[in-house]
């Protein structure tokens, strides 16, 4: 079964600070995605990307910024953390666009940012 | 998911049916799809329909598609403890990106 694995299940960090944001899966899937998920606003798009070194901004880009080196893992960074970031962030992946194929979850991270 | 609503909040006695709605924007979605998040967890795809279809069924699931009001719904037969989780209604928008709607906790009582 397809694993889509984030590094941390809660991290809190300080206003200003670079964050990293790790997603790894493992099923060789070309697409992988980040998303925040916030009460009443459902899950929003913030990068994504559909090969290896290649990204898109989503509905949400402005203060984060992606990498992808490798083909199974998948990097959200934000640059100097701000307190209207603290959020709950789900990494996904999917084999093709995932308008042919479903969308594979992780666990999310929860990040407070104080 | 500014374009996907669907109310925020459902409460069913065990062994009933729930219903879940929702209505979406892009008429030339082609795929809908109904997302499940337990507690502590991330999505998972419980069901989706092409668009062509008006309905489709998978054992306590039953989807609705009414294309011209651009509404979907999903029931769920006999429902149990087990199917408290929030619910997420997406459509496609375009080959890579989905719109998400704001999620319905459904919470079974006994």
């Amino acid at each position: 079964d397809v694993k889509v694995t984030q590094s941390s299940r809660y991290l809190v960090k300080r206003t200003g600070e670079k964050v990293f944001l790790e997603c790894v899966q493992d099923m060789d899937h070309e697409n992988m995605f980040w998303y925040r998920q916030d009460p009443g606003l459902g899950l929003r798009l913030i990068y994504f990307s559909y090969d290896v070194k290649m990204k898109e901004k989503g509905d949400i880009p402005e203060g984060y910024s992606v990498s992808r080196e490798k083909k199974e893992r998948f990097s959200l960074i934000l640059e100097s953390a701000s307190t209207n970031q603290t959020s709950m962030y789900l990494c996904a992946s999917s084999l093709r666009a995932p308008t042919n194929e479903k969308l594979f979850f992780g666990s999310g991270t929860q990040l407070s940012v104080l | 998911g500014e374009d996907v609503e669907q109310s925020l909040f459902l409460s069913v006695r065990e062994g009933d049916s729930s219903v879940i709605n929702c209505t979406y924007t892009d008429s030339s979605s082609t795929y809908l799809y109904w997302y499940k998040q337990e507690p502590g967890a991330g999505l998972q795809l419980l069901t989706y329909i092409f668009s062509n279809m008006d309905m489709k069924q998978d054992q306590r699931l039953t989807v609705l598609l009414n294309k011209k009001d651009k509404h979907l719904s999903l029931r769920i037969a006999d429902t149990q403890t087990g199917d408290s989780a929030i619910y997420f209604c997406a459509e496609t928008l375009n080959d890579y990106k989905l719109s998400f709607g704001a999620g319905t906790t459904v919470t079974v009582r006994a």
